[in-house]
């Protein structure tokens, strides 16, 4: 299918690890990137592919299969946000991103 | 240092055409795509399209009947333009750029973006 699934909200507590992931057919053929929004702020690109972006070295990502992953080692309270996906769809022609996850840090 | 400002009409009535413009500073201008998306209030982010500097377009299908998408390479600036507008097409509205220099081709720049309601 053309499209990218992320679960809605994720909670993390203080300092501790989590991992947002964003499933999809495209995502067997191409590496995703990761924008963070906080609320009334434009996305900023945080991870793309396998690298980080000017960005704490606590943020990494990876993939397998069909499966794109973003982790957060030692979350902050900063990094409270939205976190979206997005990689090309399944014919490489355009673009998507997934519904984008909501990290609570405790 | 990449930056974009974008400018157009934040309030239009159903029928009319939204325009967005958004300039680019700082940038290889000729080396990038420029890139519309947009965000639903309360919602996620939808790709619109974008454009190279050579004049070539790709719109997401949803849109593509109604989105025009151009570049001005003299001013470095490009252009969104979506016909006929309805309420679902209320959103804030973002320009952005994409570096392919790296195969994944993350939108390394984003626009301030610019709240457009649709409202009769």
């Amino acid at each position: 299918s053309s499209e990218l699934t992320q679960d809605p909200a994720v909670s993390v507590a203080l300092g501790q690890t989590v991992r947002i992931t964003c499933q999809g057919d495209s995502l067997r053929r191409f590496y995703a990137s990761w924008y963070q929004q906080k609320p009334g702020q434009a996305p900023v690109l945080v991870i793309y592919g396998k690298y980080s972006r000017g960005i704490p070295d606590r943020f990494s990502g990876s993939s397998s299969g069909n499966t794109a992953s973003l982790t957060i080692t030692g979350a902050q309270a900063d990094d409270e946000a939205d976190y979206y996906c997005s990689s090309r769809d399944i014919s490489g022609s355009h673009w998507l991103f997934g519904g984008g996850t909501k990290l609570t840090v405790l | 240092q990449v930056q974009l400002q974008q400018w157009g009409a934040g309030l239009l009535k159903p029928s009319e055409n939204l325009s967005l413009t958004c300039a680019v500073y700082g940038g290889s201008f000729s080396t990038y795509y420029w890139t519309w998306i947009r965000q639903s209030p309360g919602r996620g982010l939808e790709w619109i399209g974008e454009i190279y500097h050579s004049g070539s377009t790709t719109y997401s299908p949803s849109l593509k009947s109604r989105v025009t998408i151009s570049v001005d390479t003299s001013k470095n600036q490009f252009s969104l333009n979506l016909s006929s507008v309805t309420a679902a097409d209320t959103a804030v509205y973002y320009c952005g750029v994409r570096d392919c220099s790296d195969s994944v081709c993350p939108l390394g720049y984003w626009g301030p973006g610019t709240l457009v309601t649709v409202s009769s």
